[in-house]
């Protein structure tokens, strides 16, 4: 299988706990993006990587979130101190890089469900 | 601010009939525009894009969509719609001078009657 996986794909945690997603993305895509998708909701952009360089984190995450991506090939998400707040559907989404002024298309992985008790 | 509307939160349709799932944009820019469908429980999977050039645009499925400037709408349409069509559509809008990041509407659930 080519296409973005993700892992786990449900956890199920207690409040105040720490859990830590992780993403590998397409193995040619220099783009590797987080979003969060509450229920009823269409996705939030979250924070995104080129390469191994975090270039933008949205307001959306609190100090609590973390991630990375060592080494520009996989990234992990990790939420410390979790919260019920916290609870939704985590994606991972990576794409080529574009030349100057453009975009690609992103593609999706099969998402890790949340649930924070 | 840029924003994606889409008016219907829920459609029923027939199976068989035609389908409209609208989408309303606010970005200062060129657009570079998305349709995705989602399964329960699933990620996302991308039915059409436009970034230029024919405003009507061909996706999988049977799927195409419309760009309209004047209207800052990309509406999508099926002329007949399959049982398997049921799922939540959302439609997107990707900021190129910020990495490409996708800002997406609410999403419509669409159901369809035997």
């Amino acid at each position: 299988d080519t296409g973005v996986s993700q892992n786990p794909r449900h956890k199920i945690t207690k409040r105040g706990q720490n859990v830590t997603f992780r993403c590998d993305p397409i193995s040619e895509h220099n783009r590797l993006y987080w979003y969060r998708q509450t229920l009823g909701q269409g996705p939030e952009f979250l924070t995104y990587f080129q390469n191994e360089a975090q270039l933008e984190k949205s307001r959306l995450l609190s100090d609590r979130f973390s991630a990375e991506r060592p080494k520009g090939s996989f990234s992990t998400l990790e939420i410390q101190r979790t919260e019920q707040g916290d609870s939704a559907m985590y994606l991972c989404a990576s794409s080529q890089n574009p030349t100057t002024g453009r975009v690609n298309e992103q593609f999706f992985g099969p998402g890790t469900r949340l649930t924070v008790l | 601010a840029q924003s994606v509307t889409q008016p219907d939160i829920h459609i029923t349709v027939s199976e068989g009939a035609s389908l409209e799932l609208r989408c309303n944009y606010s970005y200062g820019a060129t657009p570079y525009l998305f349709w995705y469908v989602q399964s329960p429980g699933q990620g996302l999977q991308l039915l059409l894009k436009y970034f230029s050039g024919d405003t009507l645009v061909q996706g999988i499925k049977g799927f195409e969509a419309e760009f309209k400037r004047s209207q800052s709408s990309f509406n999508l349409r099926k002329p007949s719609v399959h049982w398997s069509d049921a799922a939540e559509y959302f439609c997107a809008v990707a900021l190129y001078n910020q990495g490409g990041k996708l800002i997406f509407g609410q999403g419509t659930e669409l159901s369809v009657k035997p």
